[in-house]
């Protein structure tokens, strides 16, 4: 079955190191897109990308980086972790109908 | 940018009871989706709906499409501990960007 795998599920670090999460999807969807998740605030997101070398902002982007080489993956990295960084981090991924698949979240906390 | 407005924000009913929640938005749209996340995993899509007053039904989730566009509602009857979780509604945006509501953590007591 097709499906979107997150690695890490859980890592601590220590502010200013970077910090990398990885998303693969093997649904062959052409939009991925990342999203934190904080109490109070729901769903935010981080970065998005419609197909391979495409990537764009959005509404949280400061301090996050992706890049996307091709369709299955789209590893967000975080440059310079800050503690305003300890989030939930979901990614997911649609074809057309804006109907999304989530991953299981990555947990990430900055000391 | 579009905004939307979930309520309420957490209920805690007993098993057997009947849950309504709403989504409300700034702008018009042309689909709602409601979503569930169960603790510890990624939010679930439970229904999806495309046209204004559209009313569909999955299972015991009764999800409406409000007739101005923005708004929808989602019901779940006679609850089960099973339905704990938080459920989003969202709204797409420009190209495929979806919008969420900040959610609606609701509890079961057995």
């Amino acid at each position: 079955d097709a499906e979107i795998t997150q690695s890490p599920r859980h890592k601590i670090t220590e502010t200013g190191r970077q910090v990398t999460l990885a998303c693969h999807q093997t649904w062959n969807h052409n939009n991925m897109f990342w999203y934190r998740q904080d109490l109070g605030h729901g769903l935010r997101l981080i970065h998005y990308s419609y197909g391979v070398h495409d990537t764009n902002k959005g509404e949280v982007s400061d301090g996050y980086s992706v890049s996307r080489s091709n369709t299955e993956d789209l590893p967000l990295t975080l440059e310079s972790a800050a503690s305003s960084q300890t989030s939930v981090y979901f990614c997911a991924s649609s074809e057309h109908t804006g109907e999304l698949f989530f991953g299981e979240g990555s947990r990430l906390t900055v000391l | 940018g579009q905004q939307l407005n979930q309520s309420p924000q957490s209920m805690f009913i007993q098993e057997g009871e009947d849950v309504s929640m709403n989504c409300t938005s700034s702008s018009i749209f042309n689909t709602w989706l409601w979503y569930k996340q169960d603790p510890g995993e990624g939010p679930v899509l439970l229904i999806a709906l495309y046209k204004a007053g559209e009313l569909t039904s999955n299972g015991r989730l009764t999800a409406q499409f409000g007739i101005t566009r923005k708004d929808s509602f989602l019901n779940i009857s006679a609850s089960i501990p099973s339905d704990v979780g938080i459920y989003f509604c969202a709204g797409p945006g420009s190209n495929y960007k979806l919008t969420f509501g900040k959610g609606t953590l609701l509890t079961v007591n057995p």
